[in-house]
């Protein structure tokens, strides 16, 4: 198993479909993120789980809904999302928030139509 | 805020050395990393600077400089599989890390 796996890879969708991205880690952390990267942009953190606290970034619209039903399981739920929306999606997970040793999954590629 | 500025690209030839600088304008800086990313791959962790100076890891080299808001990953002996893609990212109290747009190394034969 490698440290953090990201379901599915691939995911293309209709801006009326709902779809539920999935990330898993192996490694024992106990926080996990959600970061956007798109083009020639820097990784835009999307929200964060942790012991301590569960942080988001304000300017993240509420059509993206986090879940961490546990440490080692996060998801990204989507519903009538926008083309500007299409990225690459990447769980990371890290002991502790502010680690800076952070270990991603592959990502997930969106697009959306 | 947070703000990270990298080159966007950098092109270098196999066996020599490129430097890819990184300035940043944070609050509560902690420390500067270093993470690299191929195409359709991961990003992976690469180094850690909490402390000013430098701190080696066999062929890559990490500097920084609080007082000057700068850093610089740098890469010797270039391979060909070195081509990816180079992120700066700060740590800013238990906030997780903020990372710059990446600056894509290209290595020719």
């Amino acid at each position: 198993e490698t440290g953090v796996t990201q379901t599915p890879r691939h995911l293309v969708m209709g801006m009326t479909n709902k779809k539920s991205l999935k990330c898993e880690q192996h490694l024992g952390h106990n926080a996990m993120y959600w970061y956007k990267q798109s083009a020639k942009k820097p990784l835009e953190l999307m929200f964060v789980y942790s012991l301590e606290e569960r942080v988001e970034n304000n300017s993240v619209p509420s059509r993206f809904s986090p879940e961490c039903p546990n440490s080692s399981h996060l998801f990204l739920h989507l519903h009538t999302l926008q083309p500007e929306d299409s990225a690459l999606y990447l769980c990371a997970s890290s002991q502790g928030s502010g680690n800076t040793e952070a270990f991603f999954g592959q990502g997930t590629r969106l697009t959306v139509v | 805020g947070q703000s990270l500025e990298q080159p966007s690209e950098v092109t270098a030839v196999e066996g020599a050395i490129v430097q890819i600088n990184c300035t940043y304008q944070t609050s509560g800086f902690y420390g500067l990393s270093w993470y690299q990313q191929h195409d359709g791959g991961a990003p992976t962790f690469l180094s850690y600077n909490a402390l000013d100076g430098l701190e080696e890891t066999g062929r890559f080299s990490s500097f920084l400089s609080r007082s000057d808001s700068y850093g610089y990953l740098l890469l010797q002996e270039l391979q060909m599989k070195d081509s990816a893609s180079y992120f700066c990212a700060v740590k800013t109290g238990r906030r997780a890390l903020t990372f710059g747009s990446g600056t894509r190394l290209q290595v020719q034969p």
